[in-house]
């Protein structure tokens, strides 16, 4: 069963311009999570979607957003990029039912370096 | 708010000598808790999900232990392949999807 695809693996970006991350979840995966991850906050938590619609948000600014389409790909974009969101994000797709307590399972991530 | 601590930060073995990693949390209810194994530049790799004090489960040289305040990842005479940073997460019961709250993470080194 192929996992958690995520594209690009690498962007090279300035600041000012925006940027769109794609990622495709595990076969019969219904929930798609985004997280970002640096050195200096660790693994934080984005937003999630679940039939196409966002049902949990992070404390991020409104730059970060996201969507997710009817085969549950999903993808974030983030607009006015700014040299602090340089940082490998990484796409977790889940069964997750109703209650969402189904283990995540992460693709490679896309490392963003913002100049 | 939902908080994890891991401890220690880094840590270094010799092959063969066991160990235990932490993860302290605090959560209004506890769905789930989650431990992942992350290699660098690589994503997490889930491990284990426990959901209840007193719940164990192993996998090869691993085993976690869940209390009511913190879950500890037991490495049974780790071997090199075991060095890897090892991340503890978890879900609220308050949360009606998937969200987690990850700890800092445990950095283990095993030298051969």
């Amino acid at each position: 069963k192929a996992g958690v695809t995520q594209t690009p693996r690498y962007l090279i970006k300035t600041r000012g311009q925006q940027v769109t991350l794609s990622c495709s979840p595990i076969s019969g995966h219904r929930s798609v999570s985004w997280y970002q991850q640096t050195p200096g906050q660790g693994l934080q938590f984005l937003f999630e979607y679940f039939s196409e619609t966002q049902r949990n948000k992070g404390n991020f600014p409104g730059r970060f957003s996201g969507r997710q389409f009817s085969n549950s790909r999903s993808e974030m974009n983030v607009s006015t990029l700014e040299l602090g969101d340089s940082a490998l994000y990484l796409c977790a797709s889940s069964r997750a039912g109703d209650r969402g307590e189904r283990e995540q399972y992460f693709g490679p991530g896309t490392r963003l370096t913002v100049t | 708010e939902d908080q994890v601590t891991q401890s220690p930060e880094a840590l270094r073995l010799q092959e063969g000598e066991s160990s235990s990693l932490n993860c302290s949390y605090t959560v209004s209810g506890l769905r789930g808790l989650f431990w992942y194994r992350q290699d660098p530049g690589k994503g997490p790799e889930f491990l284990f999900t426990l959901y209840s004090a007193g719940e164990e489960k192993e996998k090869e040289r691993l085993k976690a232990t869940l209390t009511k305040k913190e879950s500890f990842l037991h490495i049974t005479a780790p071997k090199p392949e075991d060095s890897a940073t090892y991340l503890c997460a978890v879900q609220a019961k308050e949360t009606s999807g998937s969200r987690l709250t990850f700890g800092e993470g445990t950095q283990l080194t095993v030298n051969p």
